[in-house]
C-alpha cells in the first residue's frame, strides 16, 4: 500500500482536461511544498513533469500544471493529446525520517 | 547533456548482495543529490535512498538496514548495495539526479532479478 493515494485510472478525450489527485497527510503533502509528478510510458524511465508543487522543468508543455490544497495535490493536463497516455506518479517529501513517498500511480487513457 | 547509466549484474541469488553502479556524464557530481529508485515489474515506484556529493546519505526506513549508497566523485559514479535480497527485491533499478523536490535526470534503468 502506497503512502500517497492516487486514483487507479482516469480518462479523457483529445482536447479535454483531466485532473489526477494525490492525497497524503499533514506529514507529507500537506506539510511541505515539495510535491513532484512523473510521467512514465511503458518500458521507459519516469519523466519529471512538475516539481515543488507547481513548477515545470524546461521542456514540459504548459498544458501540464500542478496545484495543492490541504493534504491533496493535483496534476491537471489540459488540451489532452494522444501522447499524454501514460502512467503518472506523484511524490512528496515526507520529512527527514521518510524523505520521499510515492503514490501508487494513475493510468491515463486518452479515448 | 547530463546522462546517467546504471550497470551491474542482472541476476542475483537470494540472500546475496545486489550491487549496482551509476555512471554520470556531462556534468560534475558536485553540489547535487543523487538517488536510487526502484520499480518492481508492473508496480509503482519506491525511493531507496540518496547521497549528497559530500557523502551524506539518507535511506528509506523500510530498507535502511540492508542499504548502502556510496559515491566516488573522481570517477563520476555512485553505487548501491542491497544485502540479503529476496524475490521481493526483483525490480528495475533507476539512478537519478535531484532538481529541488524532483528528479530531473534519470538513467534508463537496470533490471535485477533475484532467483536461484
Amino acid at each position: 500500500q502506497s503512502a500517497l493515494t492516487q486514483p487507479r485510472s482516469v480518462s479523457g478525450s483529445p482536447g479535454q482536461s483531466v485532473t489526477i489527485s494525490c492525497t497524503g497527510t499533514s506529514s507529507d503533502v500537506g506539510g511541505y511544498n515539495y510535491v513532484s509528478w512523473y510521467q512514465q510510458h511503458p518500458g521507459k524511465a519516469p519523466k519529471l513533469m512538475i516539481y515543488d508543487v507547481t513548477k515545470r522543468p524546461s521542456g514540459v508543455p504548459d498544458r501540464f500544471s500542478g496545484s495543492e490544497s490541504g493534504n491533496t495535490a493535483s496534476l491537471t493536463i489540459s488540451g489532452l493529446q494522444a501522447e499524454d497516455e501514460a502512467d503518472y506518479y506523484c511524490c512528496s517529501y515526507g520529512g527527514s525520517y521518510n524523505f520521499r513517498v510515492f503514490g501508487g500511480g494513475t493510468k491515463l487513457t486518452v479515448l | 547533456q547530463v546522462q546517467l547509466q546504471e550497470s551491474g549484474p542482472g541476476l542475483v541469488k537470494p540472500s546475496e548482495t545486489l550491487s549496482l553502479t551509476c555512471t554520470v556524464s556531462g556534468d560534475s557530481m558536485t553540489n547535487y543529490y543523487w538517488s536510487w529508485i526502484r520499480q518492481p515489474p508492473g508496480k509503482g515506484l519506491e525511493w531507496i535512498g540518496y547521497i549528497y556529493y559530500s557523502g551524506t546519505t539518507n535511506y528509506n526506513p523500510s530498507l535502511k538496514s540492508r542499504v548502502t549508497i556510496s559515491i566516488d566523485t573522481s570517477k563520476n559514479q555512485f553505487s548501491l548495495k542491497l544485502s540479503s535480497v529476496t524475490a521481493a527485491d526483483t525490480a528495475m533499478y533507476y539512478c537519478a539526479r535531484h532538481l529541488n523536490s524532483g528528479w530531473y535526470y534519470w538513467g534508463q534503468g537496470a533490471l535485477v532479478t533475484v532467483s536461484s
